[in-house]
């Protein structure tokens, strides 16, 4: 039973056009982020959300926004995806338990820019 | 700076014989600690996890030891098999749900 899913599981997009990856969660977690995995790296935080909240990694370049309309579901846009933009997508949640609790990761989305 | 990385990229081990992941870590101030399993073409899956006030946890045919004295994270899997192949990532969390994961190492079990 999928828990956190993401669509689509591959998304092939141009150069310089705006793109959304998809997430829902059946967990009711508070908790939503999404991080970036390029081949053979750790993934990388890209922002998360607490609840409403919008956190975003210092690191994150401006060419990625997130939405969270709901606790069920976020999604990623990419405003002008570029070649280095080519990776796995992850989205993932987790539910507060005193300051901890893991991360559930969704399949993933690898998105190809061409 | 906040960092979390592997002494050991690759990892090949014989079926049957227990494996070592080691993991180390700089950010004296995290208080969490995660081990990650991630097969070809799937999400990182959670194995096992560990806080800061303790230095040993153990799961099914996992155990996770934490050394604070040399920031050492480590993941042992008690008789590998083939289906434990795969990248694993440690991951550390300082609060404020910012998880940050180490480099990997990638486990090969030869049967």
């Amino acid at each position: 039973d999928a828990m956190v899913i993401q669509n689509p599981r591959y998304q092939v997009t141009q150069f310089g056009k705006p793109v959304t990856l998809s997430c829902s969660q059946t967990l009711n977690h508070n908790v939503m982020y999404w991080y970036q995995q390029k081949s053979s790296q750790a993934p990388k935080l890209l922002f998360h959300y607490y609840d409403k909240d919008f956190n975003n990694e210092a690191d994150t370049p401006d060419n990625f926004q997130s939405r969270r309309p709901n606790t069920s579901f976020c999604f990623l846009d990419i405003r002008s995806p570029g070649l280095g933009d080519a990776a796995m997508y992850l989205c993932a949640t987790s539910r507060d338990q005193g300051g901890m609790g893991e991360a559930f990761f969704g399949q993933g989305t690898r998105l190809t820019v061409v | 700076g906040e960092s979390v990385g592997l002494h050991l990229p690759t990892l090949s081990v014989q079926e049957g014989d227990n494996s070592i992941i080691n993991c180390a870590y700089s950010n004296s101030a995290s208080d969490y600690f995660i081990w990650y399993k991630q097969e070809s073409g799937k999400g990182p899956q959670f194995i096992i996890d560990i806080r800061s006030n303790m230095d040993k946890r153990q799961g099914q045919r996992v155990t996770v030891l934490l050394n604070k004295t040399v920031k050492h994270l480590s993941l042992q899997i008690a008789a590998t098999q083939p289906g434990d192949s795969a990248v694993y990532f440690c991951a550390e969390d300082t609060g404020g749900f910012k998880t940050i994961f180490g480099a990997g190492t990638r486990l090969f079990v030869k049967a």
